[in-house]
């Protein structure tokens, strides 16, 4: 059990440009979450998926943003044409899921990206 | 709707004090989970604990203990004898198991620092 990984750790990058995001969860779990973590706020929920299928996206995801977990097992997240206002730490989590709501997450270390 | 709500936003308490963290949820759904999990200044999210909406059975592991009340909608987290190593933020959460694939919404979370 290596945990949850999560590819950059920074990125930095000039309003405009594309960014994409590298998840790897706990192998045998089914799903995946990405969430979006502003300072002094508590996480916000993106996006999931249950092996290879987007089960759904929050309304904070914006058509420039796009998830794919193409064989069920990492994911990326890409965020198109970026806006200063992306700036946020994006938290990747996974969980073993049995019974619906009670799963335990567990969190990578995020990628923290900067929009200048 | 789903919410929840950590009134406070910082606390400072000396090494070895006793400290509860308050956290109050709202659902309309009768089957829920509710969580703590601490984010050290490393960023990672780590679980402490979870509870399901028909135990409300207070709980107590080491120097913790939580204190779950569903008739003030509440889930309050004391940390006994605090230590330095306690020091980072604490989020509680909460997830409906009835309605839908609700994910895990955060509460904004309470900075706790430990002086020694």
């Amino acid at each position: 059990d290596t945990g949850v990984s999560q590819d950059p750790r920074h990125k930095i990058t000039k309003r405009g440009q594309n960014v994409t995001f590298r998840c790897d969860p706990i192998s045998e779990h089914n799903r995946l979450y990405w969430y979006r973590q502003t300072l002094g706020q508590g996480p916000e929920f993106l996006t999931y998926f249950q092996n290879e299928a987007q089960l759904e996206k929050s309304r904070l995801l914006s058509d420039r943003f796009s998830a794919e977990r193409p064989k069920g097992s990492f994911s990326t997240l890409e965020i198109q044409r970026t806006e200063q206002g992306d700036s946020a730490m994006y938290l990747c989590a996974s969980s073993l899921a049995i019974l619906r709501g009670n799963e335990k997450l567990f969190f990578g270390s995020g990628t923290q990206l900067s929009v200048l | 709707a789903q919410k929840v709500t950590q009134a406070q936003t910082e606390i400072s308490v000396v090494e070895k004090e006793d400290v509860t963290l308050d956290c109050v949820y709202e659902t309309r759904d009768t089957t829920y989970y509710l969580f703590w999990y601490k984010q050290p200044p490393s960023g990672e999210l780590v679980f402490l604990i979870r509870r399901n909406s028909f135990d409300e059975q207070n709980e107590i592991s080491g120097r913790y203990s939580w204190n779950f009340q569903k008739s003030t909608s509440s889930f309050n987290f004391t940390i006994t004898a605090s230590q330095v190593v306690d020091s980072a933020v604490y989020f509680c959460a909460l997830s409906d198991a009835n309605s839908g694939n609700t994910p895990l919404v955060f509460g904004k979370g309470t900075r706790l620092s430990v002086i020694a």
